[in-house]
């Protein structure tokens, strides 16, 4: 197993464009969340699935959405685009969100780059 | 709301010297604390976790709730712990969702 895989690895996109990211959890884990990590900080949540359903937000914007597909895949998309997006957006799977069996696995990051 | 401090940005130290990271926090309630650690070109991954009550790679955290702390011991550092050091809360009211600190930067010197 590759472990969590997401895509594209960078992205450079404008002001007022929109984004799709993807990402693609460990075999097995039926839970995805969503952080953003600017530079020189640690991760921020933004979204949690579980079983395909939002469990957790975060406090970002309507501009950010995200949702999980039937394979437990999931997308994070943004709308709008402003300069202040530009972050690395990690991925993280994990089997579910109960103890124990809640430890997140983290993918390798989208960074994005909004000029 | 649900906080976790790092007051340190950058701890440097020879290799061989004790290392300590501090991680403080905020919760009301029963907190899971995690430590995570990114090595140089990879991904962001787990140390260590309070329940496990596991020594990684000679590493130890010990969660005091009355002191709201879970610092990150080491009595002697090496050169391949240069890395990345994040302190990250889960609370059970929050789901599953992780807070994390601002991160330490390790430095080890040979």
């Amino acid at each position: 197993d590759a472990g969590v895989t997401q895509s594209p690895t960078h992205l450079i996109k404008t002001r007022g464009q929109h984004v799709t990211l993807r990402c693609s959890p460990i075999s097995g884990h039926k839970s995805v969340s969503w952080y953003q990590q600017v530079l020189g900080q640690g991760p921020q949540f933004i979204f949690q699935y579980y079983e395909k359903e939002e469990r957790g937000r975060g406090n970002f914007p309507d501009r950010f959405s995200a949702r999980q597909f039937p394979n437990y895949s999931s997308e994070l998309n943004v709308n709008a685009l402003l300069l202040g997006d530009s972050a690395l957006y990690l991925c993280a799977s994990s089997l579910t969100t109960s103890r124990p069996y809640n430890e997140q696995f983290f993918g390798p990051g989208t960074r994005l780059t909004v000029l | 709301a649900q906080r976790v401090t790092q007051p340190e940005k950058l701890l440097s130290v020879f290799k061989g010297a004790p290392v300590e990271l501090k991680c403080n926090y905020s919760y009301s309630g029963s907190p899971e604390l995690f430590w995570y650690v990114q090595y140089s070109r990879q991904r962001l991954q787990l140390l260590l976790r309070h329940i496990s009550r596991e020594s990684i790679k000679g590493f130890t955290a010990d969660l005091n709730k009355g002191e709201t702390s879970f610092h990150l011991k080491k009595p002697f550092a090496q050169e391949e712990d240069s890395a990345m050091y994040y302190c990250a809360l889960s609370g059970i009211a929050a789901g599953n969702k992780l807070t994390f600190g601002g991160g330490t930067r390790v430095l080890v010197k040979p």
